[in-house]
């Protein structure tokens, strides 16, 4: 399978714990992102990665929010001191935008998701 | 005011039926648009772009006003399959290359 992978695909944790999500994205793929869906709601931005670099964290992204991409490939996405609030689907997208006629396209290809729960 | 706004929803159609989603968006400045469709606890996944003329990928076309910052989804002939909730995207966020998503609207079709 050569799409977007994600472990785990299901965290249950208790309040207070730190909690970390992985993603592999597709692999010629420069950016990857990190989205956040809570039910009956579309996905919530939380931030991007172009190659290794975090070029955009959006305000949803507490302090208690990490995430990182050493090596440029996969990314991680740490929660410290995790809320009860926190409890959402973790989505991760990979995209590699392209020059066409009509200017720059990019298509984000979504993985599976981590599902998270907060007790 | 949100950023994307879509028809509430659900819709439950019976097979055969024509069925149109609307969409609204505050950038003015938003430059991509998208349809992407999610079936319960999946990923979503992109149904197709929307181009400032308009463009139709089998039973399914799409809209864009610019002037009233409007996209709209047609389905003909719906099938009992095109079932899940589809989300209205447009490019936003600061780099202009986040995904900024609507609620999503659910269709259910029934035979």
């Amino acid at each position: 399978d050569t799409g977007v992978s994600q472990n785990p695909r299901h965290k249950i944790t208790k309040r207070g714990q730190n909690v970390t999500f992985r993603c592999d994205p597709i692999s010629e793929h420069n950016r990857l992102y990190w989205y956040r869906q809570t039910l009956g709601q579309g996905p919530e931005f939380l931030t991007y990665f172009q190659n290794e670099a975090q070029l955009e964290k959006s305000r949803l992204l507490s302090d208690r929010f990490s995430a990182e991409r050493p090596k440029g490939s996969f990314s991680t996405l740490e929660i410290q001191r995790t809320e009860q609030g926190d409890s959402a689907m973790y989505l991760c997208a990979s995209s590699l935008p392209r020059y066409q006629i009509g200017g720059l396209q990019e298509t984000q290809y979504f993985g599976p998701g981590t599902r998270l729960l907060v007790l | 005011r949100k950023e994307v706004e879509q028809d509430p929803g659900p819709f439950n159609v019976p097979e055969g039926a024509t069925v149109a989603f609307n969409c609204t968006y505050s950038n003015s400045a938003s430059q991509s648009f998208f349809w992407y469709r999610q079936d319960c606890r999946k990923e979503p996944k992109l149904l197709m772009s929307v181009y400032s003329s308009g463009n139709e990928d089998g039973r399914f076309t799409a809209q864009l006003n610019r002037a009233s910052q409007y996209i709209s989804l047609l389905i003909r002939d719906s099938k009992l399959s095109d079932s899940a909730t589809y989300l209205c995207v447009v490019n936003g966020g600061r780099a202009g290359t986040a995904l900024i998503f609507g609620k999503g609207t659910t269709l259910s079709v029934s035979s």
